[in-house]
Formats: C-alpha cells, structure tokens, sequence
C-alpha cells in the first residue's frame, strides 16, 4: 500500500540559508499536517491544510511557510534557518471524513543546521 | 490547557512478560485517542486507536489499550512483550469539536526496553 512520501530524508544547512520539505500524501487523502520533532521531544503540529487551504496553525515560526498543491502534495519552506530548527519533520495525512480518522505519517525529514 | 502525560520515560520488560505503558490526558470534551510506535530513524507508525464503544481496543502487533474515562487514561497494553517491540511510543489525542481540523496533541512518549 502507498505511504506518506517525504523527502528529502535527511537534509544538512547552513545557518540562515533557506530549506524547502516536501511531503506527497496517500493518494486520496486530502488532509495533510507537519509536525516537529525536536531531539527527545514529542511531535509538535505546526501547520495543517485541507483541499489546498491552510486548515490550522500551531507553533509554526513567522519564518516557516508552507502550501497544499493541486496535486495534494505539500511543501514547507524555511528561511534564515536557525540551530535550533534542526529537528525531525514530520508530513502527515489522512481523509478528512470525520475526526475518527488515523493519520499516517511520513518517515520524516531530519534537517541538520550548523 | 490541552495536554497528553505519558509518565514513564522508559519502561522495562522481560520478555514473554505483559507490558504496559501508561497514558493520562486533559483535553476538553471527549477525545479521539491514538497510540503510534516509532522506531529509531522511522516515522511514526499507528497502533491503535479509540473512538467510541467498548473500552478494550485492539490494534497491531498484538497490542491493545483500555480507555477509562473516569480517570481520563488510555494504558497500552500487551500480554506478552517481544524484544522486537522495543521502541518509543506515544500516545495522543484529538479533540471531538467539529472545528478542529484534526490536530494531534502528542505525550512526551515512553521508550520501552524489551530484554531477553
């Protein structure tokens, strides 16, 4: 069966310069989330979009931004990346039928700032 | 504020012996409660989930978990624990409000040590 597809897996930047994730969904599914997975830490929801609108928002920093495609793939853009961005990124989806509904994840993009 | 709390920050078993690791959460309403697995280097996988009805649930990989919403807890369980489970897992919540958009929030996850 089809996954969540990340990429790309691992992903090393300089401080300050700029990262684009990208994350295609299970087909058909039309919800798609990003999560960030700091060092030790819990998953945090950064920011989520349904039919190719933004749906919700978390701790997402100003200098993130993100977009749903027409093909449903997403991508998350990061500028003047900082140490402390280097964490694990998640992509996730799901059908958006109701709230009973599993969301699978990605294998996740480890960015690495230095 | 909303939160999951796994308290265990590790868990040990021997194996073949029953294994359970704990989950409490504070959320308004009633939620929506998952478990998800993950492995070093990996996504995270789903386990299991509660939505409504009998308060056993059983998921993948023989594991199971028990709602109980007098004290606000989904424990995942399982009878006899294998050296492949170990893994870090978490649990998290969605809450039922129709204008969420599905959001999860996750526990702070518990790494479970399977020995020989």
């Amino acid at each position: 069966a089809a996954g969540v597809i990340q990429s790309p897996r691992h992903l090393i930047k300089e401080k300050r310069e700029t990262a684009t994730l990208k994350c295609y969904p299970i087909p058909r599914h039309d919800t798609v989330y990003w999560y960030q997975q700091g060092p030790g830490q819990d998953p945090q929801f950064l920011i989520s979009f349904y039919e190719k609108m933004q749906s919700d928002k978390g701790s997402i920093p100003d200098r993130f931004s993100a977009q749903q495609f027409s093909d449903y793939h997403s991508e998350l853009n990061m500028s003047s990346l900082e140490l402390g961005d280097s964490a694990l990124y998640f992509c996730a989806s799901r059908v958006r039928g109701g709230l009973n509904t599993e969301a699978f994840f990605g294998q996740g993009t480890r960015l690495t700032v230095v | 504020a909303q939160s999951v709390a796994q308290p265990e920050d590790q868990v040990n078993v021997a194996e073949g012996n029953p294994l359970t690791v704990k989950c409490t959460y504070s959320v308004s309403g009633n939620p929506y409660l998952f478990w998800y697995v993950q492995y070093p280097n990996r996504g995270l996988q789903f386990l299991l989930k509660y939505i409504t009805g009998d308060n056993l649930v059983k998921g993948s990989y023989g594991f199971e978990a028990e709602f109980n919403k007098s004290q606000t807890s989904f424990h995942l369980k399982k009878p006899s624990a294998l050296v492949s489970d170990s893994a870090l897992y978490f649990c998290a919540v969605r809450v039922r409000e129709s204008s969420n958009t599905g959001k999860l929030i996750f526990g702070q996850g518990t790494t479970l040590q399977v020995k020989p």
